[in-house]
């Protein structure tokens, strides 16, 4: 498998507060993309990082990507309710389009 | 902003029967996939296609599947004689360039009786 686990599993915190979820993965990597998936439905692209990028940011969410470790992580910070969802890393290799999913961390923030 | 789109939202088969998926990808997209989401496990890679053709497929993607795009705006994933374990939300996605974010539509829920 080119894909690790993603840590936690699931994740439970009180609104406002931050969330940070990790995914590991074994090959090297073109890109690591995270995507957020609401409860039946599709998946909503969040951040996109290269293989020679280190951080990114978008809005409240923060992507790291330590490719010595093979591993990334995303903080969202500020948490809302309707940040409430699935959140999944995956993987683009060079040579190829096809993504990698992890098995993603449920995420609920308590209102 | 343009969306993906895929129909039907849920379709229901009997073991043995065929199905037809359709999705209609963001119009100046040119890179089409489809994966599948198992009940309770991780989204996996189907099949991807660009300039008309196959470009990859998993190892799920057997003579079971076949994907076409018979005009300019559709793309389809067709399932014959369909088995029990194909039941999963299937999912479409383009992109418009290689290695950009993928963008994916709702999904089809296949159950299999």
């Amino acid at each position: 498998s080119q894909q690790g686990e993603e840590d936690p599993q699931a994740l439970s915190i009180q609104e406002g507060e931050n969330a940070t979820m990790n995914c590991s993965y074994k090959t090297s990597i073109n890109n690591l993309q995270w995507y957020r998936q609401n409860s039946g439905r599709g998946l909503v692209h969040l951040i996109l990082i290269r293989s020679n990028e280190r951080e990114k940011h978008s809005g409240r969410l923060r992507v790291t990507l330590d490719t010595s470790k093979k591993s990334s992580s995303l903080l969202i910070t500020a948490s809302r309710a309707a940040d409430t969802a699935s959140y999944f890393c995956a993987i683009s290799n060079f040579g190829n389009e096809k993504l990698t999913f992890g098995t993603g961390t449920r995420l609920t923030i308590i209102p | 902003e343009p969306e993906v789109t895929q129909t039907p939202s849920h379709q229901v088969t009997q073991m043995g029967q065929e199905v037809i998926l359709r999705c209609v990808p963001i119009s100046n997209h040119l890179y089409f996939y489809w994966y599948r989401q198992i009940l309770g496990q991780k989204v996996e890679f189907l099949v991807s296609f660009y300039n008309n053709e196959i470009s990859e497929k998993s190892e799920i993607f057997d003579d079971q599947f076949s994907v076409e795009r018979p005009d300019g705006s559709n793309f389809t994933l067709k399932i014959r004689s369909t088995k029990l374990e194909d039941s999963a939300m299937y999912f479409c996605a383009s992109t418009e360039e290689s290695n950009q974010p993928q963008h994916f539509g709702d999904g089809t829920r296949l159950s299999i009786l």
